[in-house]
């Protein structure tokens, strides 16, 4: 009930194109549901974050949409260029612990 | 505002020995969190420390412990290192874990490989 399943586990996206990750929880007392991003040999960096009651919310080229009812939360990136290429996790906060979802390995060819 | 910075970057050892990771948070942060990212992998909780008290563990082994100092630095220690030990281990600060007005800040991480 503390897992957050993240999909697909890797995505090739053209530059240009969207880019669509989704994570699905079952634990409705999750109150924080942030993106972090990260590239080959840094730490992950906080991308975007939402509150459940908000059903999206949108920072330049990166949306996430929250479907409470469905328990699923998704990031979307619109105009997905080549420095996007990052690893993407998920995750979700609950009494203060943060459940990560495993990682979305996202390539963006030129 | 200076990041989180972990040190050393990188650090070879042997099976069995011992290792001691360092990690200096955010100025005004209180909490620290180490977490194990094996190459390729997601990322696996390993401590959190709060104003000083280890507040809550994952699913590793004793030898894998830490501390947090009181001007909120920490270490991590891992003793009789084991070959599937080798990862890269992040470092995160934060007010407050995971919450919305408070996110973490990662540290680049240390890059252990033991052979």
């Amino acid at each position: 009930q503390q897992q957050v399943k993240q999909s697909p586990q890797s995505l090739i996206v053209q530059k240009g194109g969207i880019s669509i990750i989704n994570c699905a929880y079952e634990n409705t007392a999750f109150d924080y549901f942030p993106w972090y991003q990260q590239f080959p040999g840094k730490g992950p960096a906080l991308l975007i974050a939402i509150r459940p009651d908000v059903s999206e919310k949108k920072e330049g080229r990166f949306t996430i949409s929250f479907n409470k009812s469905a328990k699923q939360f998704s990031l979307h990136i619109m105009d997905s260029q080549p420095g996007d290429s990052a690893t993407y996790f998920c995750a979700a906060s609950f009494n203060y612990q943060l459940i990560w979802g495993a990682g979305t390995k996202l390539i963006i060819k030129p | 505002e200076a990041g989180v910075t972990q040190s050393p970057t990188h650090l070879i050892k042997t099976r069995g020995q011992q290792v001691t990771l360092r990690c200096s948070p955010i100025s005004g942060h209180t909490s620290v969190y180490w977490y194990q990212q094996a190459l390729g992998l997601g990322l696996q909780f390993l401590l959190w420390y709060d104003e000083g008290e280890e507040r809550n563990r994952g699913n590793f082994p004793p030898r894998f412990s830490g501390r947090q100092f009181p001007n909120y630095s920490s270490e991590l220690n891992v003793n009789a290192l084991e070959l599937e030990d080798s990862a890269l281990y992040l470092c995160a600060s934060s007010r407050r874990q995971g919450s919305y007005n408070s996110p973490l800040h990662f540290g680049n991480g240390t890059r252990l490989t033991v052979t």
